[in-house]
């Protein structure tokens, strides 16, 4: 059981808006910013999105974060169909103390 | 761009100690703070601990008492060990690079994982 609860699969087609949200409590979204992943299969996951709207480097502006008390929404403008990946929200915790992970969402283009 | 690269012994059995390297590659330790995170096969994410450049830990408060991370900056390398391990900690085990930011860092460079198998 992932302490950030994230829906475990979402689908589009291309050119869709898709969002994925991401929702916890005080003391993590609450209190602290929240950070995007993408993970395709057999591979590392890849920072996306970090303090709750930055996008990473060389990720594309289709890609936008939010945050808003204790949720966040990662949501992927024109969708493609290399979108297709694992999304992976995460924040740290005051209590108790630490860097805690939403279960996934696989997304399905 | 640095290049993290994992490795250690990749098959245990119950109850033995896991000891994972990670070697920083094309980069200075400095500046930044180093996690270890573990994945199982199929599974989400789970986050073990960090430590900073100059030695400074958290742990996962689930994991603390069997987990250590250090750092040997001369080496330039920080390193997991995990005891008393059992076949639920079987997983591949990231190390990443954490950036720190107005709040608690983020996790923004990760190395390949490393397959850490137990058998009972």
């Amino acid at each position: 059981q992932s302490v950030l609860t994230q829906p475990p699969s979402a689908s589009g087609t291309p050119g869709q808006r898709v969002t994925i949200s991401c929702s916890g409590t005080y003391s993590n979204i609450g209190s602290n910013a929240v950070n995007w992943y993408q993970q395709f299969p057999g591979t590392a996951p890849k920072l996306l999105i970090f303090t709750n709207h930055q996008r990473a480097s060389g990720v594309p502006e289709r890609f936008s974060g939010s945050k808003s008390g204790k949720s966040a929404s990662l949501v992927i403008n024109g969708l493609q169909s290399e979108d297709e990946a694992i999304y992976y929200c995460a924040t740290w915790d005051d209590n108790p103390t630490g860097r805690v992970f939403g279960g996934g969402t696989s997304l399905t283009v | 761009q640095e290049h993290l690269q994992p490795w250690g012994a990749g098959l245990l059995k119950a109850s033995e100690t896991l000891s994972l390297t990670c070697s920083v590659y094309d980069g200075s330790l400095s500046g930044y703070f180093w996690i270890w995170i573990r994945q199982p096969p199929g599974k989400g994410l789970e986050w073990i601990g960090e430590i900073s450049h100059r030695g400074g830990t958290n742990y996962n408060p689930s994991l603390k008492s069997r987990v250590t991370i250090s750092v040997d900056t001369s080496k330039n390398q920080f390193s997991l060990e995990m005891t008393s391990m059992t076949a639920a900690d079987t997983a591949l085990y990231y190390c990443v690079r954490g950036v720190y930011d107005a709040y608690s860092g983020y996790a923004d460079y990760w190395g390949q994982g490393s397959l850490v198998t137990v058998s009972s």
